[in-house]
């Protein structure tokens, strides 16, 4: 697609379920980086990817968190065990890497999680 | 790792004033510094953005200047519009051969009043 695609827009959910968010990269995009933002609060860095080398895994607030990207493209973040503290917008975004490129970031919608 | 402190949290202006956000950093080895408007339940979406090979970097009506030595940069808006109201994010880069982590500063909520 033209930019990068996230889903579910909206997911409520109850206490203790757990939830799959989904991320679909521009084409042709190596680098992709998820990001959570709380109500009136800025980008908090959860997970980088890069091509085939190892996730930066440093932003995941606790092991309930974890996410993969299968094949180079599409990721998923899956939050196990849900917790009304994790209810949040989670932005995902990728870039293109390699010399000569910029270093803008393309984010998505964003998939906004409520947990009751 | 790195470290992006940003001021205001909050910034007023009437329109047609200028508006100063600042942002600091702690890793020197930072070399990218983006500025990033995100409107009301919209997505962040890049502005403007500065290399640390240079000093200052124009486009239109917004300017970034970047001091190394001090480890700030600033975006500099002239002739605000209502349009320009938005939360600013700054953010710092560094392109290593491993992590390529982009740190963002709190944001500043920006209000052109009329």
């Amino acid at each position: 697609g033209a930019g990068v695609s996230q889903s579910p827009s909206n997911k409520v959910t109850e206490k203790g379920k757990d939830v799959e968010l989904r991320c679909d990269p521009i084409s042709g995009h190596t680098a992709l980086y998820w990001y959570r933002q709380s109500l009136g609060q800025g980008l908090e860095f959860l997970i980088y990817f890069q091509g085939n080398s190892a996730p930066d895994k440093s932003g995941l607030p606790s092991d309930r968190f974890s996410a993969e990207r299968t094949g180079g493209s599409v990721s998923t973040l899956t939050i196990q065990r849900t917790q009304q503290e994790d209810s949040a917008v989670y932005l995902c975004a990728s870039r293109r890497a390699g010399s000569g490129y910029t270093g803008e970031l393309f984010f998505g919608e964003g998939s906004r999680l409520t947990v009751l | 790792g790195e470290n992006v402190e940003q001021h205001p949290s909050t910034l007023s202006v009437q329109e047609g004033d200028s508006a100063v956000i600042k942002c600091t950093y702690s890793d020197s080895a930072s070399n990218y510094f983006p500025w990033y408007k995100q409107e009301l339940g919209k997505r962040p979406q890049l502005i403007i953005d500065i290399r640390s090979n240079v000093g200052e970097k124009k486009d239109q009506r917004i300017a970034v200047t970047l001091n190394k030595t001090a480890k700030h940069f600033s975006l500099h808006i002239t002739e605000t519009q209502p349009e320009d109201s938005a939360v600013y994010f700054c953010a710092a880069f560094t392109f290593t051969g491993g992590g390529n982590k982009l740190t963002f500063g709190t944001g500043t909520q920006l209000k052109v009043e009329l």
